[in-house]
């Protein structure tokens, strides 16, 4: 069965206080992994897609990576602005719907 | 350019009561999807969409029907409402192809449902 588990399920940083958050993953075949971020009272939002190990995405202080077994997305230097939850989803191949785990929330203090 | 619009955006509901959420997307997206939110749970996939006349079951299905008349319209129908049905309630929508990019999912702001 495919499964999504993401670690941890709470974090706390001091501004600027580096770390990631993972994103560990059990499919038939990978075809795509996902990361959103959820704000309090809103939809997911989009952040990277990645297709294979190895790749990296980056987008101002997040940086997401990928392996065969699972997914960090490296938060840098955050800022207050970066709390939320962190939500990552996989797609396998030959079907039509993405499996989401159930998140990070992230807090972070200035 | 809206996106994935969802109507109502918060309702109380008694038990046994029936009620539809609407969906609306303007990106002429293909795939549509109903999912439902609940503390510690994450997305759970309801029903989902692959096009205009099509529907099919997810992982939670009981209790819900939908439909999809229109292209851009995804509708959730609880027909006597539960009180394990009281949750947050998120419509997406993507493209579908060969492209992973294709794939992303776009989500409504979501529709908060007690039932009493």
């Amino acid at each position: 069965e495919d499964q999504v588990t993401q670690s941890p399920e709470a974090l706390r940083l001091q501004e600027g206080e580096s770390s990631s958050l993972n994103c560990s993953y059990t499919v038939s075949g990978l075809r795509g992994l996902f990361w959103y971020r959820q704000d309090p009272g809103k939809g997911p939002e989009f952040l990277f897609t990645l297709y294979s190990a190895g790749e990296e995405k980056e987008k101002e202080r997040l940086k997401a990576t990928l392996t065969k077994k699972e997914s960090f997305l490296h938060i840098t230097a955050p800022k207050p602005e970066d709390s939320a939850t962190y939500l990552c989803a996989v797609q396998a191949v030959g079907d039509d719907k993405i499996i989401f785990g159930k998140g990070t929330r992230l807090h972070i203090l200035p | 350019n809206a996106g994935v619009t969802q109507t109502p955006k918060f309702r109380v509901l008694k038990t046994g009561q029936s009620m539809t959420l609407l969906c609306a997307q303007d990106m002429n997206h293909e795939y549509m999807y109903w999912y439902r939110q609940d503390p510690g749970m994450g997305l759970r996939l309801i029903h989902y969409s692959v096009g205009e006349g099509t529907t099919a079951k997810g992982e939670v299905p009981d209790g819900y029907n939908v439909s999809r008349l229109k292209k851009q319209n995804f509708l959730l129908g609880l027909e006597s409402a539960a009180p394990s049905q009281t949750s947050v309630y998120f419509c997406a929508s993507s493209y579908h192809g060969t492209s992973l990019a294709k794939n992303i999912q776009y989500f409504g702001a979501g529709t908060r449902l007690s039932v009493l």
